[in-house]
């Protein structure tokens, strides 16, 4: 079955320093997105990424959907404590989305 | 604009009760998805549908658990004779197109089995 890999699974940063998740499928995408979740929230849309090697940028937040679409990637330059939350990639494979499980960022300041 | 609405926030239920979830999609959208999250785990997809109608339910357990979007009315989410590993958060989220649009997530109901 289609698989959604994250990692790390977790990642401490000073405040200041950039972050970076990473998402694997074992199989090709339609297409990708990427939710925010604070501690105890619901998780917040943030993209969608559809195109082969697409780059979107959000202020200090890159995105990437690799070449094959079975990776991508998001990077916070400058992490601020507002960063703080689990960061989901989930896998569009047509009639659903599987989601990975998350990469945690604290943000030390 | 209202976002999406769940309730209740919290529920809790004895062993072998039913539980009840209910979800207000956005107004506008007809697309309603259904998902579990375990204390520090990822979304799990459970089941997603139309208007009175289950497009794919291929994530949610075959036995004690339905899912129904009438007509008129919240999409509601049930769970019969529940057991303690039932104990989770349920996020609906609604979009106003099918997959693969935007998800608009609703607050969740934390369901904890005792």
């Amino acid at each position: 079955g289609q698989q959604v890999m994250q990692i790390p699974q977790y990642q401490h940063v000073q405040e200041g320093e950039d972050f970076t998740t990473y998402c694997n499928s074992s199989t090709t995408l339609s297409n990708i997105q990427w939710y925010k979740q604070r501690p105890g929230g619901h998780p917040v849309f943030l993209i969608q990424l559809v195109k082969s090697g697409e780059v979107k940028k959000q202020k200090r937040l890159t995105f990437q959907f690799g070449e094959a679409k079975k990776n991508s990637s998001l990077h916070i330059t400058a992490t601020q404590t507002t960063d703080v939350g689990t960061y989901f990639c989930a896998g569009n494979y047509g009639q659903n989305f599987v989601f990975g499980p998350g990469t945690r960022l604290s943000v030390l300041p | 604009n209202a976002g999406v609405m769940q309730n209740p926030r919290h529920l809790v239920r004895r062993r072998g009760q039913e539980a009840r979830l209910r979800c207000s999609p956005m107004k506008g959208h007809s697309h309603v998805y259904w998902y579990r999250q375990l204390p520090e785990e990822g979304l799990k997809f459970m089941v997603y549908l139309q208007k009175e109608n289950i497009i794919d339910e291929s994530g949610m357990p075959k036995e004690r658990f339905s899912a129904e979007f009438p007509k008129e009315g919240p999409s509601i989410l049930r769970i019969q004779q529940v057991v303690r590993g039932d104990s989770a958060a349920y996020f609906c989220a609604s979009s106003s197109q099918g997959m693969p649009y935007e998800q608009y997530f609703g607050p969740g109901t934390r369901l904890t089995v005792t």
